[in-house]
């Protein structure tokens, strides 16, 4: 699979292989987190969250990972689909009702 | 399931105009929130309301305002249309004190000729 080390707005990934997607936060504060896909033309949907009381929490195919102590977050998509080309945020709170969002990472599935 | 309905996909607008969007949603939900959107610097949170006719400033307020009336219903006012305005808007909601289901519109690209 592909994997990011640093925070890049693009990543281009083979249908089959596995994609991992970073994203840094700033607050040190925040204690939750979510990723969002947003498909073209469409709003940003939920796809998973994670407290700060975990480093990991699995869904179906995706899995996010927390490191608080370098405030890094990733998502990771087993056997990447067409259907998951699209853009994702990641999303963090300190007060558990407004979120900040990162810039977004453009996936591209290539056939 | 939450919908949050905006009520135009596209609008072009002449600079200086005032601009209303319209969000409406449907499940009772407490907060709204009004993001613009625009590549490579994510979502920006303009402005929110946690209860009927209270508002608070996002972190772009500037250039905007705010009403919301009713419950159901947020509208992001540009009381002088400008250029730089032109974005992608989203509006959310979710309940109160709570993130999980923070719901989205499908957005409103907005172009200011």
């Amino acid at each position: 699979g592909e994997s990011v080390g640093l925070h890049l707005p693009t990543l281009s990934v083979q249908e089959g292989d596995n994609s991992i997607i970073n994203c840094a936060y700033s607050n040190s504060a925040s204690d939750y987190f979510i990723w969002y896909k947003q498909e073209s033309g469409k709003g940003p949907q939920f796809i998973i969250d994670i407290r700060s009381n975990m480093d990991k929490r699995q869904g179906q195919r995706v899995t996010v990972l927390l490191n608080k102590t370098v405030k890094h977050l990733s998502l990771q998509i087993a056997a990447t689909q067409p259907g998951d080309s699209a853009v994702y945020f990641c999303a963090e709170t300190a007060n558990d009702y407004k979120l900040s969002f990162g810039a977004g990472t453009t996936v591209t599935v290539r056939a | 399931d939450v919908k949050v309905t905006q009520s135009s996909r596209y609008l072009v607008k002449r600079t200086g105009e005032k601009v209303f969007l319209e969000c409406v949603q449907d499940m009772d939900h407490e907060n709204m929130f009004w993001y613009r959107q625009d590549p490579g610097l994510g979502l920006r949170l303009i402005y929110f309301s946690y209860d009927v006719k209270m508002k608070e400033k996002g972190d772009i307020p500037e250039g905007y305002s705010v009403s919301r009336e009713k419950k159901e219903r947020f509208s992001l006012i540009l009381e002088s249309a400008s250029t730089n305005q032109t974005s992608m808007y989203l509006c959310a909601s979710s309940l109160q004190d709570r993130v999980l289901g923070y719901t989205f519109g499908s957005g409103t690209r907005l172009t200011v000729v």
